[in-house]
């Protein structure tokens, strides 16, 4: 199906170890971005990437990493999850007039 | 770098009454701007946009915002609400088309609509 895709849906893990969300889509935008979603912060920005293999820093990029080596996949990876990462992560992409299309989240819990 | 200030993080109302969330960004610079809405357990969709012309900007479910380029604003509106309107509304402004070294959208905290039957 057309759109934009996320996976797992769910996630529990422990501090300290790595943690990878995956996000998919269909379009072949050229944006793609990853957001945090916390209670009185409402979505802040991690990366974002402009094209394969052109990455940029957000507003809370420290303890992320991402890759984009296809246009339709940007990953999103906590290489050692801490508590603060308890969060739920949109990734989204942007097409025409600038419109960003998001996917349905992913729940990160790092106990 | 623009910004944008959601005045009300929570607005209870009335079934059939009307309703307001208010906007305001921090550039009066040719921007864009936009309302999304998120449903609980869901991400975020578009609601309206308004990128240039007509400062009154019609969208999905009734809803409408008026552009205000003086006052820097971009309040939703909606005349009659519905149960099914309860989510979260977030306001968003970019200053240009995004291109590499711009600003990506930026967005509001978010304003919680709780209709009350």
């Amino acid at each position: 199906d057309a759109g934009i895709t996320q996976s797992p849906r769910y996630k529990i893990t422990e501090t300290g170890r790595q943690v990878t969300l995956m996000c998919h889509q269909t379009w072949s935008h050229s944006y793609m971005f990853w957001y945090r979603q916390d209670l009185g912060h409402g979505l802040r920005l991690i990366y974002y990437s402009a094209a394969a293999d052109i990455t940029d820093k957000g507003e809370v990029p420290d303890g992320y990493v991402v890759s984009r080596s296809k246009t339709e996949n940007f990953p999103l990876t906590l290489e050692s999850a801490t508590r603060s990462q308890t969060s739920v992560y949109f990734c989204a992409s942007q097409g025409f007039q600038e419109t960003q299309y998001f996917g349905p989240g992913t729940r990160l819990l790092v106990l | 770098a623009q910004s944008v200030t959601q005045l009300d993080s929570q607005v209870p109302v009335f079934e059939e009454a009307p309703v307001e969330l208010r906007c305001n960004y921090s550039s009066s610079v040719s921007v864009y701007l936009f309302w999304y809405v998120q449903y609980p357990n869901q991400g975020l969709q578009l609601l309206l946009k308004y990128l240039s012309g007509s400062t009154l900007v019609k969208g999905i479910n009734g809803f409408e915002a008026e552009f205000n380029k003086s006052q820097t604003s971009f309040h939703l509106r909606k005349p009659s609400v519905h149960i099914s309107d309860t989510a979260e509304y977030f306001c968003a402004v970019s200053d240009l088309p995004l291109r590499s070294g711009n600003t990506p959208l930026v967005f509001g905290k978010g304003t919680r609509l709780s209709v009350i039957a």
